[in-house]
């Protein structure tokens, strides 16, 4: 059973440019949350989404980040207008249940704005 | 919203010693405390986690502790091996369980 998946690894944008993220949960997994971790910082919540829907997006900026996670495909963190304030890593977890429960992490998008 | 703090920021030991690490939180609500450990370049790696109907749990060297009253829950690593060195970060649940509120993180290195 294949874990989270993430792609890129690594991301490399110009200020003004987007970002797009993909997330793949594990197989099974309808609830896919997004974190942001900056250098030598813990995890920070953005969003947390079900198919087609979000539940909770009170960690995203309000402007220039988005996200979906339609009924097909992966789940996408979307960056518009990068700046260089907007580089750190980013994580997707996922869980097969939502709640109080467990949340497997994938290995993360770093991206970096020149 | 939950606030959690985690002690210390960085650690060394023995290889062969025990380690600790510890978290307080904030909100009673919170019913779900993960530990992940996280390698250079990698990311979070669930090793152990613990309900609040439960004091504690123990998985081979690796045991987590909670005292519920006092909202703190504690990380024991015992007989370290080199490989054990990473970052730790423990986490509690929001009260909703939409999110996890991630602690600080706490460097550890076991000294060969």
């Amino acid at each position: 059973n294949a874990g989270v998946m993430q792609n890129p690894r690594h991301l490399v944008r110009r200020r003004g440019q987007e970002a797009r993220l993909r997330c793949s949960p594990m197989k099974g997994h309808s609830h896919v949350y997004w974190y942001r971790q900056l250098p030598e910082e813990g995890l920070k919540f953005m969003v947390y989404l079900q198919k087609e829907n979000i539940i909770d997006e009170s960690g995203m900026p309000k402007e220039r980040f988005s996200a979906e996670f339609p009924k097909e495909g992966p789940s996408i963190l979307r960056i518009q207008q990068v700046v260089r304030g907007d580089s750190a890593a980013y994580f997707c977890a996922s869980s097969s249940t939502g709640g109080q429960n467990e949340q497997f992490f994938g290995p993360g998008t770093r991206l970096t704005v020149l | 919203g939950e606030n959690v703090e985690q002690h210390p920021s960085t650690l060394s030991v023995q290889e062969g010693d025990s380690a600790v690490i510890k978290c307080t939180y904030s909100d009673s609500a919170s019913n779900y405390f993960p530990w992940y450990k996280q390698e250079l370049g990698k990311g979070p790696q669930l090793i152990i986690d613990i309900r609040s109907n439960v004091g504690e749990k123990k998985d081979q060297r690796i045991a987590v502790t909670l005292n519920k009253t006092a909202k703190h829950f504690s990380l024991h690593i015992t007989e370290t091996q080199p490989e054990d060195s990473a970052v730790y970060f423990c986490a509690a649940t929001s009260n909703t369980g939409n999110q996890f509120y991630f602690g600080t993180g706490t460097s550890l290195t076991v000294i060969p």
